[in-house]
């Protein structure tokens, strides 16, 4: 399998631009997480799905931040309008469940590196 | 609300040294406890995690971690270090189904 791919790698935006972030999980997954990643606040849950769903969206920084999951294969976190302070490393990670085990590894991507100017 | 704690930002060891990175956690019932590593660039990767019973837990890329409850710890060691071990150590809880709450994380500098 190819892990979880995140495109793209970085992205260069100007204040007040929409920016969209994409994730593909591990096949056969079902839960997706996206995280951010900052010096001032480390690495945030933002949001999780199960079976495409939004479970826990609490991490969500605010109504400029959105996130979608049309499919089990794929997902998206949305900016818009995008401001500097939203300039971080965006996490997307999957894992499966297994026997309804309260955790289960958690494979990460490599991130998008996002510099708001 | 449930946390961890890692006190040290940053801990340069020297190749072949032994090495211990501290974790405390803050959390009321039995937790789930992990530490990832994350290689500069890269995402993070699962290095070892404890559910429940031995509390000394084996990992891959030789390290390990002790659960002690009363001391709410579960610090990461490795017996020697390698240059290749460079990167950021995450410990991390989870408090809730399928959800992590990770520590702020310590930077291993390793010098030659």
């Amino acid at each position: 399998d190819a892990g979880v791919i995140q495109s793209p790698r970085h992205e260069v935006t100007e204040m007040g631009q929409e920016v969209t972030l994409r994730c593909k999980p591990i096949s056969g997954h079902d839960y997706l997480f996206w995280y951010r990643q900052t010096m001032m606040r480390g690495l945030e849950l933002l949001i999780y799905f199960n079976n495409n769903v939004p479970i826990d969206d609490s991490g969500m920084p605010e109504d400029r931040f959105s996130a979608k999951m049309p499919n089990a294969s794929f997902s998206t976190l949305k900016i818009q309008p995008s401001e500097p302070r939203d300039s971080a490393v965006y996490f997307c990670a999957s894992s499966g469940t297994s026997g309804g085990a309260r955790y289960n590894e958690q494979f990460f991507g490599p991130g998008t590196r996002l510099t708001v100017l | 609300a449930q946390s961890v704690t890692q006190p040290d930002i940053h801990i340069t060891v020297s190749e072949g040294a032994s090495l211990e990175l501290r974790c405390n956690y803050s959390y009321g019932a039995t937790p789930y406890l992990f530490w990832y590593v994350q290689s500069p660039g890269q995402g993070l990767q699962l290095l070892l995690k404890y559910f429940s019973g031995d509390t000394l837990v084996q990992g891959i890329k030789g390290f390990e971690a002790e659960f002690k409850r009363s001391q709410s710890s579960f610090n990461l060691r490795k017996p020697s270090v390698h240059w290749s071990d460079a990167a950021e150590y995450f410990c991390a809880v989870a408090p809730g189904f399928q959800k992590l709450v990770f520590g702020t994380g310590t930077r291993l500098l390793v010098s030659p």
